[in-house]
């Protein structure tokens, strides 16, 4: 089990650049997360998914898209970087029912100059 | 929306201290998570508790309900427990499972 797994590590664009970032988990999870972590702040939620095929805004969506064509899949991506999209992204997912717990990926720094 | 609150922000420890990190939350949970994230960035459950208490080797977490209060003890602090230690909740009622993130406490134990 590789468990949560994001690609790529290490990304820098230039304003204005696009890109997606990939999370990949292999335990079968329904539910699905991306969250922003930016200094002096908790994690946030972007976008979150409860299934194949459905997607729903999370509290900072605007700036992001994400799709779920495939349940072991969950794709963020940014279609015009700003530089306040730099921050460091989490991908998460859950075993069985929303109670219970959350595994991280590793993480994907982004800068966007 | 849940408040999450931690105190300390930052927590320098002598090796062999007693470590204890507190959060607060707003709202009623079910659950309420402990996480650790090492320098490097990856971040892992320590714990997911609903009531009383839980230990896994030196670290040992409670929760109480009524006071809507957590903490996470250290006991025989390490240097490798250095690291970000972060409290997240979920809504009681939340179908969706999503947390609610405290901004985390810094540790630094020196050996």
């Amino acid at each position: 089990n590789a468990g949560v797994t994001q690609t790529p590590k290490f990304r820098v664009l230039k304003t204005g650049q696009s890109m997606t970032l990939l999370c990949a988990q292999d335990m079968n999870h329904e539910y699905m997360y991306w969250y922003r972590q930016d200094p002096g702040m908790g994690l946030r939620l972007i976008h979150y998914s409860v299934g194949e095929g459905t997607t729903a805004k999370g509290e900072v969506p605007d700036g992001y898209n994400v799709s779920r064509l495939k349940k072991q899949n969950f794709l963020l991506g940014l279609e015009s970087a700003a530089p306040s999209q730099t921050s460091v992204y989490f991908c998460a997912s859950i075993a069985g029912g929303p109670g219970n717990e959350q595994f991280f990926g590793p993480g994907t720094r982004l800068t966007v100059l | 929306k849940n408040e999450v609150e931690q105190s300390p922000q930052n927590l320098t420890a002598q090796e062999g201290e007693f470590i204890t990190i507190n959060c607060s939350y707003s709202v009623g949970i079910s659950a309420l998570h402990w996480l650790q994230q090492h320098p490097g960035g990856g971040i892992v459950s320590l714990f997911m508790l609903s009531s009383g208490k839980k230990k896994h080797g030196r670290l040992i977490a409670t929760i109480n309900i009524q006071e809507k209060h957590s903490s996470l003890h250290i006991t025989a602090s390490h240097p490798r427990d250095s690291a970000v230690y972060i409290c997240a909740v979920k809504d009681r009622g939340s179908t969706l499972g999503r947390l609610y993130f405290g901004r985390g406490t810094q540790l630094t134990v020196w050996p």
